[in-house]
Formats: C-alpha cells, structure tokens, sequence
C-alpha cells in the first residue's frame, strides 16, 4: 500500500532557485494538503485543494504555489528559495474536507537553503 | 485569533499512565484529532471526537468536552515506542484543520 509518496526525500537548496517538491495520492481522495513543520510551532497548511482543479491558500501562502491537475498529483513549487523556508515538508490527503475526515500523511520533504 | 495549547513535554514510566491535555479557542468545531508522530516520521492518525465524551481504542483513550474547549489523551501501560510527540488538532468552521505544536512524551525505564 503505497498511500501517498513524496519526492525528493531530503534536498539542500542554493537561495533564489526555483524548487518542486511532489506528491502523488493513490488512494483517490479529493482534499490534498500542503504543511510545513518547524520546531515549536506545530503543522502550518501552506496550501490545499478541495478537489482536481481547484486550490486555496493556508496559513502560510506567500512564496509558495501549487497545481492540481488531476486527482493523484499536488506538487509544491517554490519559486525562490529563501532561508527560513528550510523546514520538513509534509503533503497529505483526505476523502474530503468536511468533518470527520482523516488526514493522511506522506513522509515528508526535508528542505535545506542555504 | 484560533489557538490550540498543549504541554510541550512530558516525562512518564514504562508501564504507567500518562494523560496529555489540548484546550483550543477556534472559529467554529468539527471534530478534534489527535496524532503520533516518530521523530523523523510522518504523523499517524490515533483518535477522532466530535461528541463529548470519552472513545476509547485499546491503550488509548480521547475525552472531549466542547463546552470547556478542551480534551484529552491517556495512554495506559505505557511502552517504550510510545515515546513520540502527540499532535491535537482542530477542524474549524471551514474545515480546515489547527494544530497545536505538539507534546513531546519521554518514557523512562
């Protein structure tokens, strides 16, 4: 069961370069997430999509962008590395936003700019 | 502004009990969660409230009581791999989830 697979694991970045962190989904949910982790401050949702097609932004938006163009995909770009974007960075998936829904993981990106 | 607060760390016996505390302040409730995250590893989902009250799933328990805004998790016989951090969220009025920053549970011998 692969669930949803992140790609690259781990990256160190040079600052200003442009960068795609992706995800694949092969439980066909429609809501997908973007988060990042830092330490002391919990999961912040960078941003989502409802469903194939459609996207919104989260707490965290700025520098950041996705797409959704099919129901698997939800790659994250960002368009030029900044140091305090060094975090890990986790892409998750749910049948829906609505409640109860649970929110599933993948292993997470960790990002390095330097 | 929408807040989630729990302890940051807690230090408990193998074979114990331990009990994590989450009050939240947020715009609307649809539900609090509760997940375990491994250092280095994806969080994992453990338990789903949306009624006050306790659910109970084998170790582990969730108690939720809207009306104080607060929950809980217990542990029971703890064991060593729980050793983890424990993430209460909350999903608001949008469906959008807030998560708190997590508690770091250490497990002593």
């Amino acid at each position: 069961i692969a669930g949803i697979t992140q790609a690259p694991t781990s990256q160190i970045l040079a600052a200003g370069r442009r960068m795609t962190l992706r995800c694949t989904q092969d439980m066909r949910h429609n809501a997908m997430y973007w988060y990042r982790q830092d330490l002391g401050l919990g999961l912040r949702l960078i941003h989502y999509s409802n469903t194939a097609g459609t996207t919104g932004k989260g707490e965290v938006p700025d520098g950041y962008s996705v797409s959704r163009a099919n129901t698997d995909d939800f790659p994250l770009t960002l368009a030029s590395a900044v140091p305090s974007q060094t975090s890990v960075y986790f892409c998750a998936s749910s049948e829906g936003a609505s409640s109860g829904n649970t929110i599933y993981f993948g292993e997470g990106s960790w990002l390095t700019v330097v | 502004g929408q807040n989630i607060d729990q302890p940051t760390e807690m230090t408990a016996t193998e074979g114990a009990i331990v009990q994590i505390n989450c009050t939240y302040q947020t715009s609307g409730f649809n539900g609090l969660f509760w997940y375990q995250q491994h250092a280095g590893e994806a969080p994992t989902f453990l338990s789903y409230n949306v009624l006050d009250g306790l659910e109970e799933k084998g170790r582990f328990s969730s108690f939720l009581s809207r009306s104080k805004g607060y929950s809980y998790l217990l542990l029971k016989e703890l064991q060593m791999k729980d050793s983890a951090s424990y993430l209460c969220a909350v999903m608001d009025s949008n469906y959008q989830l807030i998560w708190g920053a997590g508690t770091k549970l250490i497990i002593k011998p």
